[in-house]
């Protein structure tokens, strides 16, 4: 089966320097997110993205993250200056259309210190 | 709003127990996709299942079966037979039928199957 593939799988870095997560979603997909999931809770949604723009974003989702396809093959999410907060798993996904199934990568576990 | 209720933080049984999650969604649209995800210790998430709202059949996968009632908004899952390998985290997650919707996931529910 294709899978969506994420780097590092594990990111460790100094609260307030910028960390760049990355995704390749599977190649013919067109919708791509980013959730995450502190230790312990539940995965929330943080951003979807589709025709090279940002179609929904959470709450969460503030001026400090950002997301890009730099090419026709990544997809990757910024985070400017990291907070403590910030340690979680981050989940990239993609799927092809809006009736297939969402596929997940294996996730980043980023810890802020 | 969308939300997902799973009130089962955690479960206990032992190898070749049954086992049921429960999960209880609220959404105010008519058309939607219900899933559930498995979450290893390893992290992952692992797709296994998604259902329409339109179809109300109850769907069995080898040892693993769901119960959608839509008239109780619940799609619960059933583990039979369970073994240690189905130690994991379950989300429950719901989604609307657009084309960029997004996935409202449950707390989850930790499966502990001990030998």
């Amino acid at each position: 089966e294709p899978e969506v593939t994420q780097t590092p799988s594990h990111q460790v870095t100094q609260m307030g320097q910028e960390v760049i997560l990355r995704c390749v979603p599977i190649s013919n997909h067109l919708y791509f997110y980013w959730y995450r999931q502190i230790l312990g809770q539940k995965v929330e949604f943080l951003v979807s993205f589709y025709n090279n723009e940002i179609s929904e974003k959470s709450e969460i989702f503030d001026d400090q993250f950002s997301v890009e396809r730099p090419d026709g093959s990544n997809f990757t999410l910024k985070i400017r200056s990291t907070k403590l907060e910030d340690s979680a798993m981050y989940f990239c996904a993609s799927r092809g259309d809006s009736r297939e199934k969402l596929f997940f990568g294996s996730g980043t576990q980023l810890s802020v210190l | 709003a969308q939300k997902v209720t799973q009130a089962q933080t955690e479960i206990s049984v032992v190898e070749k127990e049954d086992v049921t999650l429960d999960c209880v969604y609220e959404t105010r649209d008519t058309t939607y996709y219900l899933f559930w995800y498995k979450q290893p210790p390893s992290g992952e998430l692992v797709f296994l299942i998604r259902r329409n709202s339109f179809d109300e059949q109850n769907e069995i996968s080898g040892r693993y079966s769901w119960n959608f009632q839509k008239s109780t908004s619940s799609f619960n899952f059933t583990i039979t037979a369970s073994q240690v390998v189905d130690s994991a985290v379950y989300f429950c997650a719901l989604s609307e039928a657009a084309g960029y919707s997004t996935l409202t996931f449950g707390k989850g529910t930790m499966l502990l199957v001990s030998p």
